[in-house]
């Protein structure tokens, strides 16, 4: 299993630019949550999705974050314009569906943006 | 308030000096605690699930504990390679599917 595969691991872009995060899930999971870490304030849930279909995005913090998952296999976070406060690492997660003991979240090796 | 504390925030330890993490939670139903790994550069590994108070889980050096109110993540005899941040989350009937994530603890590990 190859885990969640994302790209790309280090951005570094302007102010105003746009910034596109894809993600690929462990095949079979139902589940596929975006997460954000700074030192502030940790790792926080930006958007989640269940069979592709975006559940909870109570997180995105504005209208410049957006995530769509055109299929099972593939996911973005997308970020117009981009500022200097969206310097973060983006976490992709997943993990399957079912009881209980499908409950833990696998994360990828995240995406380390930097905004100058 | 529903919320994830951990202490200490950061653990220095000599190699062979055993120690204990905590994690505290104050939700209401909770589901499951989960501690993760975290190395530098990497993002978190699962290490535990934890669904009910009483229940125990050991791996290698490591063995976590629930009660009602907290978590605890017992190292013993540590080596220079358990050195990380280690992070506890909660899964809770009023998040959803979404885990809460303490701020975590790094731990160091002398040689």
């Amino acid at each position: 299993d190859a885990g969640v595969i994302q790209s790309p691991r280090h951005e570094v872009t302007e102010m105003g630019q746009e910034v596109t995060l894809r993600c690929k899930p462990i095949s079979g999971h139902d589940y596929l949550f975006w997460y954000r870490q700074t030192m502030m304030r940790g790792l926080e849930l930006l958007i989640y999705f269940n069979n592709n279909v975006p559940i909870d995005d109570s997180g995105m913090p504005e209208d410049r974050f957006s995530a769509k998952m055109p299929n099972a296999s593939f996911s973005t976070l997308k970020i117009q314009p981009s500022e200097p406060r969206d310097s973060a690492v983006y976490f992709c997660a997943s993990r399957a569906g079912g009881d209980p003991s499908g409950n833990t979240i696998y994360f990828g090796e995240g995406s380390w943006l930097t905004v100058v | 308030e529903d919320q994830v504390t951990q202490s200490p925030e950061a653990l220095r330890l000599q190699e062979g000096e055993s120690s204990s993490l905590n994690c505290s939670y104050t939700v209401s139903g909770l589901r499951g605690l989960f501690w993760y790994r975290q190395d530098p550069g990497k993002g978190p590994e699962f290490l535990f699930t934890l669904y009910s108070a009483g229940e125990e889980k050991e791996k290698e050096r490591l063995k976590a504990t629930l009660t009602k109110k907290e978590s605890f993540l017992h190292i013993t005899a540590p080596k220079p390679e358990d050195s990380a941040t280690y992070l506890c989350a909660v899964q809770a009937t009023n998040y959803g599917q979404n885990f809460v994530f303490g701020p975590g603890t790094r731990l160091s590990v002398l040689p």
